[in-house]
C-alpha cells in the first residue's frame, strides 16, 4: 500500500528549462509535505516544504504546488541547471511520520 | 554546522554477526529518526525518538533489531544476529520537534551481510 506515489522513475530535461517533478498521495491526514534532493552516496537534503494550508510555496528557483483536492503535489526547478541532476523524494506527514515516494532521478543534460 | 554524523559509513560483516550503527543528531534537535533504504521498499522509517524517548518502534521488521538513545547527542541501532537480507542503507535523521519541521538527515551507513 503505497500512500505517496511518484509515477516517473526518471527525467531528463535541458539545461536552462523547467523541470517539473509530480508526486501523488492517497492518505487525506497528510497535513505537511516535503521535496528532498539525493545524491549517490550522500543522505537526503531537504529542499522545501509546504503546509496543507497552503497551495504554493517559492524558495528561489524552486516552486511546490500543492492540490489538496486532487492530492498531487509537484516541484518546479526554473531554470534548472546541472548540479540539480540528482534524485528527488517527496515526502508526506501524518501521525508524527514521513512517507516517502520512491524518487525520480532528473538529469539534466547541457 | 555540523549535521547528522553516522558511523560507520560502511560495514561488511558475516551473517550472524551484531552490528551496531551509530548517530549524533545535530545539537538541539529533539526528535531523531532511523530510516532504511532498500531497491525493493524505498526509504522507510523504523523507529524514532522525541526527548530520548521511543515513540513509536512499528516499523522495525523483527526482534532481531533494536535502538537505543540513552542521551540527547547520541543514538545506535543494533542488529544481532544479521543476516543477509538486512543490507541496506541505514539513514538516520534529526529534527527540531515533532511538529512540521524538516528532518535532517545523515550521510548514511551502507551495511552489507554475506
Amino acid at each position: 500500500d503505497q500512500q505517496v506515489k511518484q509515477n516517473s522513475p526518471s527525467l531528463s530535461v535541458q539545461e536552462g528549462r523547467i523541470s517539473i517533478l509530480n508526486c501523488d498521495y492517497t492518505n487525506s491526514m497528510f497535513d505537511y509535505f516535503l521535496w528532498y534532493k539525493k545524491y549517490p552516496a550522500e543522505g537526503p537534503t531537504f529542499l522545501i516544504s509546504i503546509s496543507s494550508i497552503k497551495d504554493k510555496n517559492e524558495d528561489g528557483r524552486f516552486t511546490v504546488f500543492l492540490n489538496k483536492s486532487a492530492k498531487h503535489l509537484s516541484l518546479h526547478i526554473v531554470p534548472s541547471q546541472p548540479g540539480d541532476s540528482a534524485v528527488y523524494f517527496c515526502a508526506a506527514k501524518g501521525a508524527q511520520k514521513l512517507v516517502f515516494g520512491q524518487g525520480t532521478r532528473l538529469t539534466i543534460n547541457p | 554546522d555540523a549535521g547528522v554524523i553516522q558511523s560507520p559509513r560502511h560495514e561488511v560483516t558475516e551473517m550472524g554477526q551484531e552490528v551496531t550503527l551509530r548517530c549524533k543528531p545535530i545539537s538541539g534537535h529533539n526528535s531523531l529518526f532511523w530510516y532504511r533504504q532498500t531497491m525493493m521498499r524505498g526509504l522507510e522509517l523504523l523507529i524514532y525518538f522525541n526527548n530520548n524517548v521511543p515513540i513509536d518502534d512499528s516499523g522495525m521488521p523483527e526482534d532481531r533489531f533494536s535502538a537505543k538513545m540513552p542521551n540527547a547527542s547520541f543514538s545506535t541501532l543494533k542488529i544481532q544476529p544479521s543476516e543477509p537480507r538486512d543490507s541496506a542503507v541505514y539513514f538516520c535523521a534529526s529534527s527540531w520537534d515533532l511538529s512540521n519541521q524538516p528532518q535532517h538527515f545523515g550521510d548514511g551507513t551502507r551495511l552489507s551481510i554475506l
